[in-house]
């Protein structure tokens, strides 16, 4: 049972461009969003979050948008560079257990052109 | 201030053999989570342990999968009779309070079962 979906495995956009990489989730008990980026070889490491109180979160080129009714979320880097060409996993956090606990989507493999 | 560290960063095991992944969290870090990448999959949890205490195994494999993270020492994942499908990477994050929303993680160690 996928709870968080990143439905998009692959991305290219050309550099300067925007990227929207998407996310959707299924339960409605998480309350807080995350984006992490991932280079080969290397472990994730964390981008931007979101408050499930908040709609938008702006860091620089990097935003985050949350529908919550639509239980979707994306993430926009723009202008998009070469640098950026990274898996990125979208992932959910809620109260289970006891803990804030996080799941992560499949990720989605973004490929920025020169 | 080190990262989480991971070692080794690749492991070869003969089928039925034991795999034993090591992680040392960042420094002030009490808190430890596994997590799981197959080929072409996500990041599944695995276990959510505490100095002493395993707080959530939930995402583990009932058999073969064990996990620690002793008073003194890293946190040890241990594969006893490992099977080709065990083979995958293998991440550890860490964070210094209850909850691992930006969680910081480890570099990763990529088991590869022959």
């Amino acid at each position: 049972d996928q709870q968080v979906k990143q439905n998009s495995p692959s991305l290219s956009v050309q550099e300067g461009r925007i990227s929207i990489l998407n996310c959707d989730y299924t339960n409605s008990m998480f309350d807080y969003f995350l984006w992490y980026k991932k280079y080969p070889a290397e472990g994730p490491t964390f981008l931007i979050s979101i408050s499930s109180i908040k709609d938008k979160n702006e860091d620089g080129r990097f935003t985050v948008f949350l529908n919550k009714s639509a239980k979707h979320l994306s993430l926009h880097i723009v202008p998009s560079q070469p640098g950026d060409s990274a898996v990125y996993f979208c992932a959910a956090s809620g109260m289970a257990g006891g803990y804030q606990k996080v799941t992560f989507g499949t990720g989605t493999k973004l490929q920025v052109i020169p | 201030n080190a990262g989480v560290m991971q070692n080794p960063r690749h492991l070869v095991r003969r089928r039925g053999q034991e795999a034993r992944l090591r992680c040392s969290p960042m420094k002030g870090h009490s808190h430890v989570y596994w997590y799981r990448q197959l080929p072409e999959e996500g990041l599944k949890f695995m276990v959510y342990l505490q100095k002493e205490n395993i707080i959530d195994e939930s995402g583990m494999p009932k058999e073969r999968f064990s996990a620690e993270f002793p008073k003194e020492g890293p946190s040890i994942l241990r594969i006893q009779q490992v099977v080709r499908g065990d083979s995958a990477a293998y991440f550890c994050a860490s964070s210094p309070q209850l909850d691992n929303t930006e969680a910081f993680f480890g570099q990763g160690t990529r088991l590869t079962v022959v």
